[in-house]
Parts: structure tokens; C-alpha cells; sequence
């Protein structure tokens, strides 16, 4: 099984659409972000997570808002889609003592 | 703004050979360094990470930090066509250890 599940797995939606990816982890840990990454640039950390109660901006966090529901559940909603917000979408989870960081599968979602 | 440069590449080099892959940071006060892995269209999968000044081996892999100069690089030994992917450099700084990664390099190993 998994550790790190994301949900969908691909989506396309249309431009003006509220969407939202859940991130759903086994592994306990309490960190937790979301990823986009576009062909040549990597990834950029849009939000991040330390626990239920804590959540920060990353680099890229115009457009997009989150939602811990619960230790293990991290969702990113998209309020308004726009199509530079295709890309691909990675959730991550990471252990308070830690630095090294898990993935999920991705998402790729298509904003037309 | 924290950058992590990566050669672009794409690097190619005959099955056998050793591949080299080399990262640069701009904040001195990173503390540690990290290689991923990620086949097309996956995720990213950690292959080695590194704290301190020097190298650090693992099988086929040796990944080597200069922090003075701010450099890590990747060596992987006996490259193998399954080495073919994407190569990201993080690094990891701050209080709240957050990464920030490289645009990766493409690596192609040619049978």
C-alpha cells in the first residue's frame, strides 16, 4: 500500500472551476506540502504544513488555499482555475526530526 | 530568494561510465542536501542525501559536498540505462528546514 496517496490522479477541468486535490498519508508524519512542477522548473513549494493548526504560504500560494483536515489529510483547492495552472501537483510528507522529504504519485491537472 | 542552480544538460553518457551531476546553492546557511531521483511522469524518489563536508557513498552512488564553496554534486558509478531520469538537487535550510530544488538535470544513459 501506499504511503502517500493523492486523489484524482488526473484531471482536466475547465477555466472559472473550483477544484481540489486531497493528499491522504500513512506514514504518521506531521509535516506535510504541496508541490507544483512545470517542465524546466522544478518544483515550488505552494503550501506547507506542520501540524493541524499550522499552515504556511510557500512561494507560489496566489491562487491556490489549503486545508488540514486532519494529521494525515492535506487538501489544495484551486478557487478559480486558470490554464497556467496546469502542471503537476505533488503532496509530501516529512518527520518533525527530519529533513528528508516523501511523495506522493502526482497529480496532473489540465486547466483548459 | 534561496536559488539551487543545476546543470541543464540533458547529459548523456555510455552505459558503464561513471555520470557526473553537479548543484549549486546560494545560501550559506543550508544544512542539508539531498539527490532525487524521478523517472518521467513519477514522483520524486530519494536517493541520497548529505550533511556534512565530503563524500558519502552508497553502492553505485557518491554524492559529494563542499560547503565552502557551495557546491554537491552526484556520482554514479557503472551507469546502468535504468539511471535514465531526471536528477534534482534539494537543499535544505532554515528553522523550518523547507527545501527548495533545482530544475533537475535530464540523464541518459546509452546502451
Amino acid at each position: 500500500d501506499a504511503d502517500v496517496t493523492q486523489t484524482p490522479r488526473n484531471r482536466i477541468t475547465k477555466t472559472g472551476k473550483r477544484i481540489m486535490l486531497e493528499c491522504s498519508q500513512t506514514k504518521g508524519h506531521d509535516r506535510m506540502y504541496w508541490y507544483r512542477q512545470d517542465p524546466g522548473l522544478g518544483l515550488r513549494l505552494i503550501y506547507y504544513s506542520f501540524d493541524v493548526k499550522d499552515i504556511n504560504k510557500g512561494e507560489i500560494s496566489d491562487g491556490y488555499s489549503v486545508s488540514r483536515q486532519a494529521q494525515a489529510k492535506f487538501s489544495l483547492s484551486l478557487e478559480s482555475a486558470i490554464p497556467n495552472q496546469t502542471a503537476l501537483y505533488f503532496c509530501a510528507t516529512q518527520t518533525t526530526e527530519g529533513n528528508e522529504q516523501y511523495f506522493g504519485p502526482g497529480t496532473r491537472l489540465t486547466v483548459t | 530568494q534561496k536559488e539551487v542552480e543545476q546543470n541543464s544538460g540533458p547529459l548523456s553518457v555510455p552505459e558503464g561510465a561513471i555520470a557526473s551531476l553537479n548543484c549549486t546553492y546560494s545560501d550559506r546557511g543550508s544544512q542539508s542536501f539531498f539527490w532525487y531521483r524521478q523517472y518521467s511522469g513519477k514522483s520524486p524518489e530519494l536517493i541520497m542525501f548529505i550533511y556534512s563536508n565530503g563524500d558519502k557513498e552508497d553502492g553505485r552512488f557518491t554524492a559529494q559536498l563542499n560547503k565552502a564553496s557551495q557546491y554537491v554534486s552526484l556520482l554514479i558509478r557503472d551507469s546502468q540505462p535504468s539511471d535514465s531520469a531526471t536528477y534534482l538537487c534539494a537543499v535544505s535550510s532554515g528553522s523550518a528546514r523547507q527545501l527548495t530544488f533545482g530544475s533537475g538535470t535530464q540523464l541518459t544513459v546509452l546502451p
